[in-house]
């Protein structure tokens, strides 16, 4: 079963609209840290956030936000207003924490990615 | 200028061929990891090394090889590169391993094709 769950594998949008990307994830660890990157269509990746699991507070940073969930285990990204160079693939991760057994270390597990393109 | 540098951008070999694509940092990094990236798929890790001298396996392994003898350095080989082999290659690293709350920074990417 993967551990990181991006549904959507491709979302458009018109320019200035808002836009949620969904993550979904699975772990037993009651520590974990949830990254978000993004890969423009240059190809580099680029980290955008990081979450441990006990800060479940938002976050607002423009026009880009966090919501996590842990009742849901959903660490869901916003773009409000969306622009045309926004248009990226959209990676979510976890990493599950190290002191508890059975964790894998070093282990950074990331989902299939959102295509997002935003048109003008 | 803090970088990941990978090299080639760009192989097209053969099957059967040995080839290493190299991997260095500038940053000090304990942490470095190797991904493949397929239409689809996403992003699979293939090794990590926490430390010199310390590698582990990733989610898909099999057909590669790593080292890591200096801590910049972290190449990977294909000792007998395959048709499925074929794939968009990232190197990464971080100060420590992600479960420390570190995030990644990535090459450039390695496009491979093997006929």
């Amino acid at each position: 079963a993967q551990k990181v769950t991006q549904a959507q594998t491709e979302i458009s949008v018109v320019e200035k609209e808002d836009v949620t990307l969904d993550c979904v994830y699975e772990t037993r660890d009651t520590t974990y840290y949830l990254f978000w990157y993004k890969q423009p269509p240059s190809g580099e990746l680029v980290f955008l956030i990081r979450r441990n699991s006990f800060d479940e507070q938002n976050e607002i940073s423009g026009r880009y936000s966090w919501n996590f969930q842990k009742s849901t285990s959903s660490f869901n990204f916003t773009i409000t207003a969306s622009q045309v160079v926004d248009s990226a693939v959209y990676f979510c991760a976890l990493s599950e924490a190290p002191f508890n057994r059975g964790s894998t270390l070093g282990r950074l597990y990331f989902g299939r990615g959102t295509q997002l393109t935003v048109w003008p | 200028e803090a970088q990941v540098t990978q090299n080639p951008r760009y192989l097209i070999t053969v099957t059967g061929k040995k080839l290493t694509v190299t991997c260095s940092q500038n940053m000090n990094h304990e942490y470095m990891s190797w991904y493949r990236q397929d239409p689809g798929l996403g992003l699979r890790q293939i090794y990590y090394s926490m430390n010199v001298e310390v590698t582990d396996k990733g989610d898909v392994p099999e057909g590669y090889k790593v080292s890591r003898k200096e801590k910049r350095n972290f190449p990977l080989i294909l000792e007998s590169p395959s048709p499925n082999q074929t794939s968009l290659y990232f190197c990464a690293s971080s100060q420590r391993e992600p479960r420390y709350n570190s995030p990644l920074h990535f090459g450039n990417g390695t496009r491979l094709t093997v006929t």
